[in-house]
């Protein structure tokens, strides 16, 4: 069973529309969770964490919580052709300290 | 600047040789880690390192290596044992502990000749 699973996409949006990803989890224990945006040919870049239930709001970004339901969402607000791009959901594990990624879900935003 | 500097970018391999791509990090991190990313997926563990002189395998540490002799670096070690190794490979770094961000260098593209 894959520890983070994401739809893989692609998403397609309008600019100026809110995107919507989500992530789901396995394991109950986890604690951190973290989204990382990455450009083609690129390397992640981090842009949300979160280890609270509930929002958190970064500006344009809205990383969601629920630990019950065992999943993880980030909301892009007033969508720029700048933010297509592939984004990663992450997991903190606690046993080693170890970061699960999900695959991916490719964003385009179209102008 | 502080930062995560990965050596090359591009990496060629014959078959049989081994090749090393380096990682070093001036953030004063205690952990570092390697993944291996293929067209279309996600990120997999290959190695990673909470101290100097300690690592541990990740999911797909077959064919690879690793070493932690400074803090400072960890420079992997694609073997001739791994049949497949062509993948961008990303080095990470974090300050151990839970809840801590993971940082990552800009990465090397290794391909077989």
């Amino acid at each position: 069973q894959k520890e983070v699973e994401q739809n893989s996409g692609p998403l397609s949006v309008p600019e100026g529309a809110i995107a919507s990803l989500n992530c789901t989890y396995s394991d109950r224990g986890s604690q951190s969770f973290f989204w990382y945006r990455q450009y083609s040919g690129k390397s992640p870049e981090l842009i949300m964490f979160i280890y609270s239930n509930g929002d958190k709001e970064d500006g344009r970004f809205t990383a969601q919580l629920n630990k019950a339901s065992q999943y993880v969402s980030l909301l892009i607000r007033d969508s720029q052709p700048s933010d297509s791009a592939t984004y990663l959901c992450a997991v903190n594990i606690n046993s080693g300290n170890q970061f699960y990624f999900g695959t991916g879900t490719s964003l385009t935003v179209i102008p | 600047d502080g930062g995560i500097t990965q050596s090359p970018k591009y990496l060629f391999r014959k078959e049989g040789q081994n090749v090393t791509l380096s990682c070093e990090q001036n953030l004063n991190h205690d952990a570092m880690y390697w993944y291996r990313q293929d067209p279309g997926q996600g990120l997999r563990l290959i190695y990673y390192s909470q101290i100097v002189n300690d690592f541990q395998k990740g999911d797909i540490a077959e064919g690879y290596s690793v070493s932690r002799e400074k803090k400072e670096s960890f420079p992997l070690t694609v073997t001739s044992a791994q049949k497949n190794p062509t993948a961008f490979y990303l080095c990470a770094s974090s300050i151990a502990g839970i809840g801590e961000k993971l940082f990552f260098g800009s990465g090397t593209q290794l391909s077989v000749l």
